[in-house]
């Protein structure tokens, strides 16, 4: 099936850091969605991505469509302690029915 | 807002016993979702429907069954448990594929299966 490749797999940082991670795949992707985690908690929706090139931001976090349409990244800049979790990302295929999701990207913040 | 709500949110059960996960949604959603998350990993897509009467399988749908008799249910059946079925079971919807907005997909708070 269609893989999504999320990297970092985990992240260890200082808090007040600027953090990075992204999703590349082979296929081209109509939607990119960026979802948080929280122990013990469904996925939450952070960022919606829907055109190639749109660049998108919510708080502290933005995310980025490619222009090739195939890969996406999530920036979280000033990282505080509530950052913590995994942050997945997932993508609609062009013409698809199914959300496809990277692997998670671990972020634990050393205080 | 409800939106996606699952039952039970934890169950033990025995190797070989039944059971129904239940999932429903209040957004008049066409397309249903059930996701397993085994722990450190992603999530996997067992089944998925585009509207009632409608289902096919995922990636991982060996033990599973599934039914979608109305837009808002959409059931998913254990029918002999195993113990590698012990995990993380999330139940998502969306609205459609037309449009942008129709492609977000919302998750319930996930159901917490252990087989012993």
């Amino acid at each position: 099936g269609q893989q999504l490749n999320q990297s970092p797999q985990s992240m260890f940082i200082q808090e007040g850091e600027d953090v990075s991670m992204n999703c590349t795949s082979s296929s081209i992707f109509n939607t990119w969605l960026w979802y948080k985690q929280d122990p013990g908690e469904g996925p939450v929706l952070l960022i919606a991505l829907y055109k190639a090139g749109e660049l998108t931001s919510n708080g502290r976090l933005t995310a980025q469509f490619g222009i090739t349409r195939k890969d996406s990244f999530l920036n979280i800049s000033a990282s505080i302690p509530s950052d913590v979790g995994i942050y997945f990302c997932a993508g609609v295929i062009q013409g698809a029915q199914k959300l496809v999701f990277g692997q998670g990207t671990r972020l634990t913040i050393n205080p | 807002n409800a939106g996606v709500t699952q039952t039970p949110k934890f169950r033990i059960l025995k190797i070989g016993q039944s059971m129904t996960l239940q999932c429903t949604q209040d957004m008049n959603h066409n397309y249903m979702y059930w996701y397993r998350q085994d722990p450190g990993m992603g999530l996997k897509l067992i089944y998925y429907s585009v509207g009632a009467g409608i289902t096919d399988k995922g990636e991982v749908p060996n033990g599973y069954n599934v039914s979608r008799s109305t837009t808002e249910d959409f059931p998913l059946r254990l029918e002999l448990a195993a113990p590698s079925q012990t995990s993380v079971y999330f139940c998502a919807s969306r609205r459609s594929t037309q449009g942008p907005s129709g492609n977000t997909i919302y998750f319930g708070e996930g159901s917490w299966l252990t087989v012993v």
